[in-house]
């Protein structure tokens, strides 16, 4: 029982084209979250939803995408891709309170630009 | 605006020894604060948390980390390491939006 799943894990593209990860978490959780991790491991927040709005968008560029039909999902659309795109990107979820409370990662997608 | 650093990019330990990795936090209120680690090709995983409380908060895999507001610290230890234990470790700071550390690569040798 994966709680947070991505797919694929592995993507390997040419520059230019458009591809997109998807994301599913299964423990009922109202915000999820896409994290950009580079080569020297940085993670960085990209986008978080609850409840299917966006309440984060970081400094990203617009070829960036996410798209959020339900709680339980969050996808990640890249179009034109840059080589500066490879990195690992993963997706998480966490569940509602008023503290604050911990993010559930994916296994993360290696993404490599060509 | 908040910040996480983590000093040591590397540490090397021998199996059996004690652990300590470093994190200081730069955080205008109470901060929400975590310990992650990341094996190799995997996700991250939650060691412990610290909202309030207990200064010191036990995690799984016998961590431990004790938040020091005076030192804006929140280091990670373990009494006595496992080769399981080399990994990545992220300390990260934040209520929704989490802002990560650069991460310790700890390497254990036998």
């Amino acid at each position: 029982d994966t709680a947070v799943s991505q797919t694929p894990k592995y993507l390997v593209t040419q520059m230019g084209n458009d591809k997109s990860i998807k994301c599913e978490q299964n423990l009922g959780h109202d915000t999820m979250y896409w994290y950009k991790q580079d080569s020297k491991k940085f993670l960085k927040i990209m986008f978080s939803y609850n409840n299917k709005e966006l309440i984060i968008n970081e400094t990203v560029p617009n070829r960036f995408s996410p798209k959020s039909p339900d709680k339980a999902h969050l996808n990640l659309h890249i179009n034109s891709l840059e080589l500066g795109d490879s990195a690992v990107y993963f997706c998480a979820s966490s569940p509602p309170g008023a503290g604050g409370t911990e993010a559930f990662f994916g296994q993360g997608t290696r993404l490599t630009v060509v | 605006a908040q910040s996480v650093t983590q000093p040591d990019i590397h540490i090397t330990v021998s199996e059996g020894a004690s652990l300590e990795l470093r994190c200081n936090y730069s955080y205008g209120a109470t901060p929400y604060l975590f310990w992650y680690v990341q094996s190799p090709g995997q996700g991250l995983q939650l060691l412990l948390k610290y909202f309030s409380g207990d200064t010191l908060v036990q995690g799984i895999k016998g961590f431990e980390a004790e938040f020091k507001r005076s030192q804006s610290s929140f280091n990670l230890r373990k009494p006595s390491v496992h080769w399981s234990d080399a990994a990545e470790y992220f300390c990260a700071l934040g209520y929704q939006k989490v802002t990560f550390g650069i991460g310790t690569k700890l390497q254990v040798i036998p």
